[in-house]
Parts: C-alpha cells; sequence; structure tokens
C-alpha cells in the first residue's frame, strides 16, 4: 500500500514563529503536493514539485515555501506563521500529471 | 481562473436509498478527472480518474460518468449504506489538480 505520513496530526504554534510541516511517501512517486483545507473552500494548491530541487507554486503560495532535498520528503515551511494560516494541511504524491494522488492524514495546524 | 463546481453542497438520504451528485468543470484543456471520499478523521482516496469523453467506471455501489465535451460528470450511489457517509471530492486535471468544494454525504440508518 502507499503510504504517505505527515510529521503531526495536530500543531499549535505562535504568531511569527516559523513552521515546518513535513511529509514522506514510500512509493517512489516523482510528484508531491501541499495543499490547504478551509471550510467552504475546496483543496487549494499552495506549492507543488516534480522532482527533486524542483518546486512550482500552486494557486496559494504565499506565506509558504518548500523543500525538496530528497525525493521521498517534501516540507512546507511557513516563515513567519500569521494566523489566518491557521487550517488543515495535507500533503499527496502521484505518478506523473494525470495520476491518482495518494494524501497523508492531514495536518491541523492553528496559529494563535 | 478555472473553476469546478460540485453539486448539491450537502445531502442527506436514508439507508438504502440511491443518490446521485453531479461536478461541473471547464470543458477545455481536458486531461482527466478524479473523484475521491473523504471520509472524516481520514485520508482523501481515489475513487475514479477518468479520461475519455463517455468513459463510465464502477467501484462496487458506487459509478461515475464523464461527458468532456459539455463539462460534467455524475458519481451515483446505489442503495447508499452508513459507510458511504463521506464528503465526495471532484478534481479537474489540468496541470495540476483543480478541486470543487465537495459533496457532503450523509447516510442515516
Amino acid at each position: 500500500d502507499v503510504k504517505v505520513t505527515q510529521s503531526s496530526r495536530y500543531l499549535v504554534k505562535r504568531t511569527g514563529e516559523k513552521v515546518f510541516l513535513e511529509c514522506v511517501q514510500d512509493m517512489d512517486h516523482e510528484n508531491m503536493f501541499w495543499y490547504r483545507q478551509d471550510p467552504g473552500l475546496g483543496l487549494r494548491l499552495i506549492y507543488f514539485s516534480y522532482d527533486v530541487k524542483m518546486k512550482e507554486k500552486g494557486d496559494i503560495p504565499e506565506g509558504y515555501s518548500v523543500s525538496r532535498e530528497k525525493k521521498e520528503r517534501f516540507s512546507l515551511i511557513l516563515e513567519s506563521a500569521s494566523t489566518n494560516q491557521t487550517s488543515m494541511y495535507l500533503c499527496a504524491s502521484s505518478w506523473g500529471t494525470s495520476g491518482e494522488q495518494f494524501f497523508g492524514p492531514g495536518t491541523r495546524l492553528t496559529v494563535l | 481562473i478555472l473553476n469546478v463546481e460540485q453539486s448539491p453542497q450537502s445531502l442527506h438520504v436514508q439507508e438504502g436509498d440511491s443518490t446521485n451528485f453531479t461536478c461541473s468543470f471547464p470543458s477545455s484543456n481536458f486531461y482527466a478527472l478524479h473523484w475521491y471520499r473523504w471520509e472524516t478523521a481520514k485520508s482523501p482516496e481515489a475513487l475514479f480518474v477518468m479520461t475519455l469523453n463517455g468513459d463510465e467506471k464502477k467501484k462496487g455501489r458506487i459509478s461515475a460518468t464523464l461527458n468532456t465535451k459539455e463539462g460534467y460528470s455524475y458519481l451515483y450511489i446505489k442503495g447508499s449504506q452508513p459507510e458511504d457517509s463521506a464528503t465526495y471530492l471532484c478534481a479537474f486535471n489540468t496541470d495540476k489538480l483543480i478541486f470543487g468544494t465537495g459533496t457532503r454525504l450523509q447516510v442515516f440508518p
């Protein structure tokens, strides 16, 4: 079974803190994605990566950065957390651009 | 901005009822249409990835159809069960996935 894991299920941080969300997949997928889910809105793409050391901005990249040093690991970084970044964050991975995406369990981040 | 719309937003049905919901998407630059099921406290899981106009896919009691020319897909659940309760997401595939806001289904025993 494909497994996508995320470092934390729940996280509470303070405004201005630097936050790292880690995602690891074990199926050698080339593509990895970070989304956020907010009530009343669909999953919105923050950043994605098609290969190691590659990154592409999604629809809402402002306030975020990413790192992909190894194929299996894709990190989302909030340089200076703000309250409007309180959300559910989901990581996903896939084969190819049209392959189904496999999602991690999500990290519910609260920024106080 | 590409828009994916799902309807209804939510649905409450009795066990045994059949139900269906709609996903509307842009009819140009189509690569694929994905359906996912997202149960509470779990990860979204892929149900179908559909690529061809007229395609029909089935998994148990759940099936989906695709019309790329007019830009819609239907998801059908036959004989709904309480374990079908979840949010059903569709996603339009260009070079990335654009998700709709989902249909939240609750099946009451």
